[in-house]
């Protein structure tokens, strides 16, 4: 069955700090991987999209990797600032051809305190 | 990047009346364009495929007589949801993807929650 999961579910971290957000996935076959940011009440925006050969792909703070072989992918952000409290959801495409299956994980709900 | 609009992004109801949602692609065309539907806490499920000049292509469970579904041009799609009742009440979110380019990013809408009552 296709399944992404992710880790933690929600965290709590002071501003300034960094944190590295995991993403499993047992989706077959593979198109591609997915972060969105989505605010309380808001659609989600794209952070990153990596494909099967991309093993790292940064945006601004945001750095995520992944991992084909292991099927793992992470999102680390840098030096997090308030703004940066949402949900972060991976998404995973499989392979057919259109975005009708994407595959969605749960998100990780992250906090920044002051 | 990619502008997708929705329409209204909340609005309230009295049960049994009908809501229309609308999903604009404001520089780009989408000959596809996807609603989804989240309840608190979870992730987005995908409720059904809006084809341009064509029906719309549901996912099992979702009834089609209540949600309906228009694609009259490459950059609006309309949802519809039918004599509201309170377990409608959700936020819904459309996306779309630049045409000839499916298989790739998605551009999502603020979304609208609909609250009946």
């Amino acid at each position: 069955k296709n399944q992404v999961e992710q880790s933690p579910q929600s965290l709590i971290i002071l501003e300034g700090k960094n944190c590295t957000l995991q993403c499993n996935y047992t989706v077959s076959p593979f198109s591609n991987l997915r972060w969105y940011k989505q605010d309380t009440g808001r659609g989600p925006v794209s952070l990153t999209i990596m494909t099967f050969s991309e093993n790292t792909k940064s945006n601004g703070r945001y750095t995520a990797t992944l991992d084909a072989d292991t099927k793992q992918s992470s999102l680390h952000i840098t030096a997090s600032q308030l703004s940066d409290s949402a949900s972060y959801i991976c998404v995973v495409s499989d392979n057919a051809g259109n975005n009708r299956k994407l595959i969605w994980g749960l998100g990780t709900s992250l906090a920044v305190n002051p | 990047g990619a502008v997708v609009s929705q329409h209204p992004s909340w609005v309230i109801c009295k049960s049994g009346t009908s809501v229309k949602i609308e999903c604009r692609s404001l520089d780009f065309q989408a000959t596809t364009m996807f609603w989804y539907r989240q309840f608190p806490k979870q992730s987005l499920m995908l409720m059904a495929t809006s084809n341009e000049g064509s029906k719309a292509t549901y996912e099992q469970g979702v009834e089609k007589d209540k949600f309906l579904i228009n694609h009259a041009s490459l950059t609006l799609s309309t949802l519809t949801v039918t004599s509201a009742h309170p377990e409608d009440s959700s936020f819904y979110i459309c996306s779309a993807s630049p045409r000839g380019r499916l298989n790739t990013e998605a551009f999502f809408g603020q979304g609208t929650r609909l609250t009946v009552v």
